[in-house]
């Protein structure tokens, strides 16, 4: 089955400087990974997804790549905000699964004030 | 428009006993699933459901059950609740989730002493 890994597990950074998360998955044949974001007590909520036909998508801070040769994605955020502190979830389609998605273990953002 | 409901919020049940966890959404979407939530261990697909009359097993279905009967419900039984079994619990649905993802309800916290 689909096997989806995030690094790092946690990562700090001053407030306005990038963080970048990255997933890796292992079934080539993935064609959907979205970003959850979930602050702490919340749900998980979809902040940003990208298809395998696509190599980059962005919205506003954030972006996502995706690399399917490496079979890699990251998370990009630019000008880290406190309100960025939470943790990220990446997720890639399990093919043939009825629309499953295989979640990873989360990493902690940490943003320094 | 609701989203995603689940209840109750919280629950402390006593080992061995059973109850239901509720979810009701009301966007109309086929798709619908379960996941626990452990710390350092992610999101965890406990069992999902295709559509109405349609449910099949995750990673981790020992435990638990499901039924879908109607579009808008997808309840999780506990049969004979452990320990091992205290975890946050969260239920999803979507229209087509590998183009837009899942929308999460805001989660059951339960205990199991």
């Amino acid at each position: 089955g689909e096997n989806v890994e995030q690094h790092p597990s946690t990562l700090s950074v001053q407030e306005g400087d990038s963080a970048v998360i990255k997933c890796t998955y292992s079934d080539s044949a993935s064609n959907y990974f979205p970003w959850y974001k979930q602050e702490l007590g919340k749900r998980p909520q979809l902040i940003i997804d990208i298809r395998s036909n696509v190599g980059e998508k962005k919205d506003q801070r954030i972006a996502v790549t995706l690399n399917k040769t490496a079979k890699h994605f990251s998370l990009h955020i630019t000008e880290t905000q406190p309100e960025d502190s939470a943790v990220y979830f990446c997720a890639a389609s399990i093919a043939g699964g009825n629309n499953r998605l295989a979640f990873g273990k989360g990493n902690q953002v940490v943003v320094i004030p | 428009n609701a989203g995603v409901t689940q209840t109750p919020k919280f629950q402390v049940l006593k080992t061995g006993q059973s109850m239901t966890l509720q979810c009701a959404q009301d966007m109309n979407h086929e798709y619908m699933s379960w996941y626990r939530q452990d710390p350092g261990m992610g999101l965890r697909l406990i069992h999902y459901s295709v559509g109405a009359g349609i449910t099949d097993q995750g990673e981790v279905p020992n435990g638990y059950n499901v039924s879908r009967s109607t579009t808008e419900d997808f309840p999780l039984r506990l049969l004979s609740a452990a320990p091992s079994q205290t975890s946050v619990y969260f239920c999803a649905s979507g229209a087509d989730p590998w183009r837009h993802g899942y929308t999460f309800g805001s989660g059951t916290r339960l205990t199991v002493v």
